[in-house]
């Protein structure tokens, strides 16, 4: 089945600080790969996604590379700020948003000023 | 465009009782809508996948007869927490997907606390 394994955190930084989540997967056929955060006390609201191999999706100065080789999406961002202080998850569907995702356990960023 | 709300935002219970929780897309008509439960500090588990006028599909382990679900009209979908026990207290979440209108991911509502007493 489907699976992905997520960086695990919490994870605390300094301002300005570069980051780097690291997100692989396990699926069958070719999935869209998704990253999402939760800001404290709010829902998920969707970051960037790719829905094909070597796509890159960007969203807010995140980034994030769709690697086909490696079975990887790991979000990255070059210069954090406090209100990136979330939890960010990435996850994996089939290309249809009517099909169930499948989420990693989170990652918890703490942004210290 | 494509907001989903979620009604009450949070809900405190008593054990023995039951709790409705109502999923709405304001503005468009989801086909399909999911239910999540989110513990403290953990990822979020899928619960079930409901389709407009059909049965829910649950998934393995969540007690379909607990856990009710309808998705009566393409705009709405609720979630019965019967018989609620303290163990059911947590984080559900839902999100909504339409097919055939450019919309082509799922939009989370924002949540709604669940704490049974």
């Amino acid at each position: 089945g489907n699976s992905v394994t997520q960086m695990e955190g919490p994870v605390t930084l300094s301002e300005e600080a570069f980051l780097t989540i690291n997100c692989t997967y396990t699926a069958t056929g070719y999935p869209s790969l998704f990253w999402y955060v939760q800001y404290p006390g709010e829902g998920l609201q969707l970051l960037l996604k790719a829905t094909k191999a070597d796509d890159k999706g960007s969203n807010k100065g995140f980034e994030a590379t769709y690697r086909k080789e490696t079975t990887s999406f790991h979000l990255e961002k070059g210069s954090v700020q406090v209100s990136d202080s979330a939890v960010y998850f990435c996850a994996l569907s089939g290309l249809s948003g009517n099909e169930k995702l499948t989420f990693g356990t989170g990652t918890r960023l703490t942004i210290i000023p | 465009g494509a907001v989903v709300s979620q009604h009450p935002s949070w809900v405190i219970c008593k054990s023995g009782t039951s709790v409705k929780i109502e999923c709405r897309s304001l503005d468009f008509q989801a086909t399909t809508m999911f239910w999540y439960r989110q513990f403290p500090k953990q990822s979020l588990m899928l619960m079930a996948t409901s389709n407009e006028g059909s049965k829910a599909t649950y998934e393995q382990g969540v007690e379909k007869d607990k856990f009710l679900i309808n998705h009566a009209s393409l705009t709405l979908s609720t979630l019965t927490v019967t018989s609620a026990h303290p163990e059911d207290s947590s984080f559900y979440i839902c999100s909504a997907a339409a097919s055939g209108t450019g919309l082509t991911e799922q939009y989370f509502g924002p949540g709604t606390r669940l704490t049974v007493t």
